[in-house]
Parts: C-alpha cells; sequence; structure tokens
C-alpha cells in the first residue's frame, strides 16, 4: 500500500521569507502527488498536482513543487510566505490520475507565518 | 457555484448513540468520498460512491460504519452506537467524472463529531 511522510509536523517561519515543506512517498509504478492546503474551520482545497510531465509544478499562491523520482520526494516550496500561509498542509498520493480513486494523505504539516 | 456542503458543521454525541452526517456535492459530480480526520492527522480514506453505486467501502472502520447516496447526489454517513474513537472530522469530497485524467478531489468543510 502506498504511504506518504511528511517529516515536519510543524514550521514556524518569518514574513517574507522562503518556506519548504517536505513529502516522501513510498515508492511505486504509476504515483501521482498532490499538494492540499486546509484553513481553519474549512475543507482542503488544492494547491497544485503532479500527474506527468514536467517535474517542476506551479500551483496557487506562489507555491511550487517539485516531483523526484529518484529520491521519492515531492517538496513544497515558497519563496516568499505571507501571513495568510498559516495554514495546514497536507501531501497526498493516488496510484492513478483520475478523480474516482481515494487518496492516500500524510499527516500533515503547520506552517506558522510569524510576523 | 456552490462547492460540496456537509450538514451539521459540529454534532456532539453521547457514546452509543446514532449519528447520521449529510453532504451535498458539488451538482452534477458522479463519484463522492468520505474520509475521517482524527485530531492531528491526515484524512483516511472511508468509502466511495460512483453515482448511487457504492465502489469501495475498504475503509470503513466497523460494521458499525454505514453510508449511502440513494439518488446518486446528497449522501449520508451514518455511525450506530457511537465509541469514543469515532471523535474525528468527517469529510466528504467529490469530483466530477468517473475517471477523467486530471480529475480534481474537491472537499467539503468537515462535520466534527465528538463522542462524549
Amino acid at each position: 500500500a502506498q504511504s506518504v511522510t511528511q517529516l515536519d509536523s510543524q514550521v514556524p517561519v518569518f514574513e517574507e521569507a522562503p518556506v519548504e515543506l517536505r513529502c516522501n512517498y513510498s515508492s511505486s509504478v504509476s504515483v501521482y502527488l498532490f499538494w492540499y492546503v486546509q484553513y481553519p474551520n474549512q475543507g482542503l482545497q488544492l494547491l497544485l498536482k503532479y500527474l506527468s510531465g514536467s517535474t517542476l509544478v506551479k500551483g496557487i499562491n506562489g507555491f511550487e513543487a517539485e516531483f523526484n523520482k529518484s529520491q521519492t520526494s515531492f517538496h513544497l516550496r515558497k519563496p516568499s510566505v505571507h501571513i495568510s500561509d498559516t495554514a495546514e498542509y497536507f501531501c497526498a498520493v493516488s496510484d492513478r490520475p483520475s478523480g474516482n480513486t481515494p487518496l492516500v494523505f500524510g499527516k500533515g504539516t503547520r506552517l506558522s507565518v510569524i510576523a | 457555484g456552490a462547492g460540496v456542503s456537509q450538514s451539521p458543521r459540529y454534532k456532539v454525541a453521547k457514546r452509543g448513540q446514532d449519528v447520521a452526517l449529510r453532504c451535498d456535492p458539488i451538482s452534477g459530480h458522479v463519484s463522492l468520498f468520505w474520509y475521517q480526520q482524527a485530531l492531528g492527522q491526515g484524512p483516511e480514506f472511508l468509502t466511495y460512491f460512483q453515482n448511487e453505486a457504492q465502489l469501495d467501502k475498504s475503509g470503513l472502520p466497523s460494521d458499525r460504519f454505514f453510508a449511502e447516496r440513494p439518488e446518486g447526489s446528497v449522501s449520508t454517513l451514518k455511525i450506530q452506537r457511537t465509541q469514543q474513537e469515532d471523535s474525528a472530522v468527517y469529510l466528504c469530497a467529490s469530483s466530477l467524472s468517473i475517471g477523467g485524467y486530471a480529475d480534481t478531489q474537491y472537499f467539503g468543510p468537515g462535520t466534527r463529531l465528538t463522542v462524549l
């Protein structure tokens, strides 16, 4: 079964500083990767996804992630964070690219942006 | 347009009570998922519907959990004889097609269930 490891449960960072949230997945023949963000009292919102093609994926709100097959990683980055980026971030994996496949999530990383 | 909605947003139940959680998916979405998110954890898959057909219920933790989607739109997750370990946020997600490439799951805000 697939699994996802988010190495950091909490990441504090100062406003306008860069941030990287780490995600590693269990190796599989086919893997499709997602990052979701969860703001307080809200549902999960898709930030970006990797299905195929370019390993550098750009998402909403200035976030990007790089798929690294050799390191089985899909780390999320933002060059300059804002207070409004404070939220919980979840990495997820699927063995198919379609929307009718259950996602396997990591435990999440809480990003706290400090003014 | 309207997103996925869930009700109630918060539910407190006494141990042993039955509860019913409702999910209204985005109109026209064929696929519907239920996930359970325990405190400090990521969401975990419970069950999946394609229209009214429940195609996968492998994630349901016990036979006290039951889900239905009788008309292929609204879905209800029912938990019988609730236990404290059932306390969690229950998330519903829907997606447009039955296998469209690059299709996305859209999540509702969740129902926070607390069992006393």
